[in-house]
């Protein structure tokens, strides 16, 4: 199995781009979560969604984020538009729900520089 | 969920045991206590996860008294490649796996 697929590894953009992250889960895993890595905060859950459907995005720190799940195999994680302070290394991770494992995996990061 | 209270930073040797404490003193009954494994420039490992007593895997060693108000990680025979930082976490049985990370405790393992 490939693991947890993230893209782009690195992206470096300006103040007020707007910008896309990916994600492609294991397959076979219905719960799918974004996290939001920095010095200051430390690792963060910003959104999760289970069978596609978003279950908490309590931790999604304002409207300029946005996240999708079209479908079992892709999310995305949008930022618009967005800031310097968004810089950080954002994972994503998939896990199969339920029963009592707290197994997640979690793909490589897309690490976000915002100039 | 329970808040976790765990050391910032550790130091030992190769070959040595290490044991890491975690301190969870409002666990609730259907709480289970899961350590994660992250190492620089990547992403959280699942280690391994307990409800009581004792539970072992080719990794690692949790050890969790009866009163479940803590728990230790054993980490045999560490070696340089150890180095890493490590979470507790209480995660709430049933529902969609969240996991709330702390600051975690930076093991540094020095030849």
């Amino acid at each position: 199995d490939a693991g947890v697929i993230q893209s782009p590894r690195h992206e470096v953009t300006e103040m007020g781009q707007e910008v896309t992250l990916r994600c492609k889960p294991i397959s076979g895993h219905n719960s799918l979560f974004w996290y939001r890595q920095t010095m200051m905060r430390g690792l963060e859950l910003l959104i999760y969604f289970n069978n596609n459907v978003p279950i908490d995005d309590s931790g999604m720190p304002e409207d300029r984020f946005s996240a999708k799940m079209p479908n079992a195999s892709f999310s995305t994680l949008k930022i618009q538009p967005s800031e310097p302070r968004d810089s950080a290394v954002y994972f994503c991770a998939s896990s199969r729900s339920g029963g009592s494992s707290y197994e997640q995996y979690f793909g490589p990061g897309t690490r976000l520089t915002v100039t | 969920l329970a808040k976790t209270t765990q050391p910032i930073s550790m130091d030992s040797y190769e070959g040595q045991e290490v044991n890491i404490t975690c301190s969870h003193n409002n666990i609730a009954t259907n709480d289970y206590i899961t350590w994660y494994q992250q190492f620089p420039s990547q992403g959280p490992r699942f280690i391994i996860q307990g409800y009581k007593t004792k539970v072992t895997n080719e990794v690692a060693s949790l050890f969790i008294p009866a009163d479940r108000k803590s728990s230790t990680l054993s980490l045999p025979r560490v070696s340089l490649s150890d180095t890493a930082v490590y979470y507790c976490l209480v995660t709430s049985s049933g529902g969609y796996n969240k996991l709330i990370f702390g600051a975690g405790t930076r093991l540094a393992v020095h030849p």
